[in-house]
């Protein structure tokens, strides 16, 4: 177990439906991050929280929005989602924003129909 | 553009073959570079990682050959084992900043017993 945990591991949404996605880290890091992971692609990077400040946000759309109410708990709210936004998410920490080994979770397998 | 280029897209090696992929990079400021592994259902994990200041690495049956003035890096798996199928990511990054981790866009391993 990488003590990264990540609910649910399954969705299944509507374009029109609100959702959202919860990360808790149990390894007492200080970073967490959002990644999105598509088929035969690079792992996406979303959102970075330091100390639960957001220092990244690589262009994503705003039907994404993360909130980080501690050092250990990530949320990933979703609203007005597209099909191309049926992904793996997966949450992941590390030690702080300049320690490179990241852990993840499982993740959560989103379809969007 | 992709930073991090990863080849073969998939992979399947015999029990006990040696398993290869490999993945070049174009940022010549890049200076930490890991392998992740994931299994089904899992999140990647951190497999083995190295730094330029030296051309191989190993770890079990597990290599890290890097060629820095070619700007490539490969993952070597000896006695490859059914049990190391899984999808392999390369990632690059610059130390100190954990968020410009860039991954490749991974290989499915496939093991045949």
């Amino acid at each position: 177990e990488t003590g990264v945990t990540q609910t649910p591991r399954h969705l299944v949404m509507g374009m029109t439906n609100k959702k959202s996605l919860k990360c808790e880290q149990h390894l007492g890091h200080n970073a967490m991050y959002w990644y999105k992971q598509s088929a035969k692609k690079p792992l996406e990077l979303m959102f970075v929280y330091s100390l639960e400040e957001r220092v990244e946000n690589n262009s994503v759309p705003s039907r994404f929005s993360p909130e980080c109410p501690n050092s250990s708990h990530l949320f990933l709210h979703l609203h007005t989602l597209q099909p191309e936004d049926s992904a793996l998410y997966l949450c992941a920490s590390s030690l702080d924003r300049v320690r490179e080994k990241l852990f993840f979770g499982s993740g959560t397998q989103l379809s969007v129909l | 553009q992709q930073q991090v280029k990863q080849s073969p897209q998939s992979l399947i090696v015999q029990k006990g073959g040696i398993s290869i992929i490999n993945c070049a990079y174009e940022n010549t400021a890049f200076d930490y570079f890991p392998w992740y592994q994931q299994f089904p259902g899992k999140g990647p994990a951190l497999l083995i990682a190295i730094r330029p200041d030296v051309s191989e690495k190993k770890e079990g049956r597990f290599t890290i050959s890097f060629n820095k003035s070619a700007k490539q890096f490969s993952l070597h798996i000896m006695d490859s084992q059914p049990g190391d199928s899984a999808t392999y990511f390369c990632a690059a990054s610059i130390t100190g900043s954990a968020r410009q981790l860039t991954f490749g866009s991974g290989t499915q391993l496939t093991v045949l017993p």
